[in-house]
């Protein structure tokens, strides 16, 4: 079974802190991704990787930025936490060409930034 | 504009009858992915079922079925004897194949389906 693990289930933060999400898949996936979700808004893609070192920008990027130094882990990293950032944050990878490049997911962490 | 809709922010059904959640899709890439996820209250997302733009069947997996009309571009979900522990929010979701985004997911607002005893 494909593991998708996060490194937290709930954080606390001050505003202002730069604050260090993590992914890691056990798959050798080749694409990773991070949303955040918020209700009534579903989930929104903010970073892609398709490769080490590469990634993409998603659909709201400000005020986050990644790093995929290693094929197994992605990070979002929030330069300067603000309050609009309080979401649960998700975690998915997937391998190009199976089931429709079907995304795994993680559990996710509850961020609260006070 | 929204790609992905889901129109219905809650939905109640009775044990063992059967549910159907909506979702409409709106896209010009003639070859793209439908799929539809769960959200238990624990958080986590678990894939159920995928539809393609060109199979020819609707996708079926166990009591899970996709109703896919194509020429509406509607892709609803259908639940059969609805089971307690189905109760949880369901996410539409689709991806454009052709498009330079092709590995991204878009997903709809999500359906809270909550099944009664």
């Amino acid at each position: 079974d494909v593991k998708v693990t996060q490194s937290s289930r709930y954080l606390v933060k001050r505003t202002g802190e730069k604050v260090f999400l993590e992914c890691v898949q056990d798959m050798d996936h080749e694409n990773m991704f991070w949303y955040r979700q918020d209700p009534g808004l579903g989930l929104r893609l903010i970073y892609f990787s398709y490769d080490v070192k590469m990634k993409e920008k998603g659909d709201i990027p400000e005020g986050y930025s990644v790093s995929r130094e290693k094929k197994e882990r992605f990070s979002l990293i929030l330069e300067s936490a603000s309050t609009n950032q309080t979401s649960m944050y998700l975690c998915a990878s997937s391998l190009p060409g199976v089931r429709g490049n079907e995304q795994f997911f993680g559990p996710g962490t509850r961020l609260t930034v006070l | 504009a929204q790609k992905i809709t889901q129109t219905q922010p809650g939905m109640f059904v009775q044990e063992k009858e059967a549910v159907t959640l909506d979702c409409t899709y709106d896209t010009s890439d003639p070859s793209y992915g439908l799929f539809w996820y769960k959200q238990p209250s624990s958080g986590e997302m678990i894939f159920l079922i995928y539809q393609g733009s060109y199979d020819q069947q609707n996708a079926t997996e166990g009591r899970y079925s996709l109703n896919f009309q194509k020429a509406r571009k509607s892709a609803n979900l259908v639940i059969s004897a609805s089971q307690l522990g189905d109760s949880a929010m369901y996410f539409c979701a689709m991806r454009e194949l052709s498009s330079g985004s092709a590995r991204q997911l878009t997903f709809g607002s999500g359906t809270q389906l909550t099944v009664l005893p």
